[in-house]
């Protein structure tokens, strides 16, 4: 399978524990997206990476939140101090920059974060 | 602030007619427009899109309209098969920003 996949699946925490999640994009794209998903909303930006540098960062992304893409390839992202309002579907997502089809996004699976 | 409306969250249609799914947006900035459609438990899959160069794109029984002057933009799919069935988020692009609808969820009854 060379799709984008991400581990957990599913995690559960008590609220102000830390999270990490992880996603493996498809191996030659450049380009990881990570989104959060809440229930009856479509996703919503969080970050974006270029290979290893992070060039983009949503304002939804406070600062116990961080993402990181050593060497370009999977990322991490981490949750500091967990709330009730981190309850959500975390997705990642890999485009190849360049040409046409650049935009097109492939998405994981996601991984689903309960804080109690 | 919602820069990407789907306002219909839900949509029944029968088994070989023609589903229209519409999204309208705030931003004339905006150059390129996606249609994903996601299942349970998977992640949105790409459907097709659309340049703000162009009104119309044709994928198979997808099409996709795009009305600059309205803001609008809606997905034609026929005929609508029970395999059609599952959410459809229209999104939106511009540089490195993307946004996303709310969804429509689609039922299509055999």
């Amino acid at each position: 399978d060379t799709g984008v996949s991400q581990n957990p699946r599913h995690k559960i925490t008590k609220r102000g524990q830390n999270v990490t999640f992880r996603c493996d994009p498809i191996s030659e794209h450049n380009r990881l997206y990570w989104y959060r998903q809440t229930l009856g909303q479509g996703p919503e930006f969080l970050t974006y990476f270029q290979n290893e540098a992070q060039l983009e960062k949503s304002r939804l992304l406070s600062d116990r939140f961080s993402a990181e893409r050593p060497k370009g390839s999977f990322s991490t992202l981490e949750i500091q101090r967990t709330e009730q309002g981190d309850s959500a579907m975390y997705l990642c997502a890999s485009s190849l920059d360049g040409g046409f089809s650049y935009n097109e996004q492939f998405f994981g699976p996601g991984t689903r974060l309960t804080v109690l | 602030d919602q820069q990407v409306k789907q306002n219909s969250p839900s949509l029944s249609v029968q088994e070989g007619r023609i589903s229209i799914l519409n999204c309208d947006y705030t931003n004339s900035m905006f150059d390129y427009f996606l249609w994903y459609k996601k299942y349970p438990a998977e992640g949105p899959t790409f459907l097709i899109s659309i340049s703000s160069i162009k009104d119309k794109n044709e994928d198979g029984r997808f099409t996709v309209f795009l009305n600059k002057s309205a803001k609008h933009l809606s997905l034609h799919i026929v005929p609508s098969q029970p395999g059609d069935s599952a959410v459809y988020f229209c999104a939106v692009n511009t540089g490195n920003q993307f946004y996303f609808g709310t969804g429509t969820s689609l039922t299509v009854i055999p």
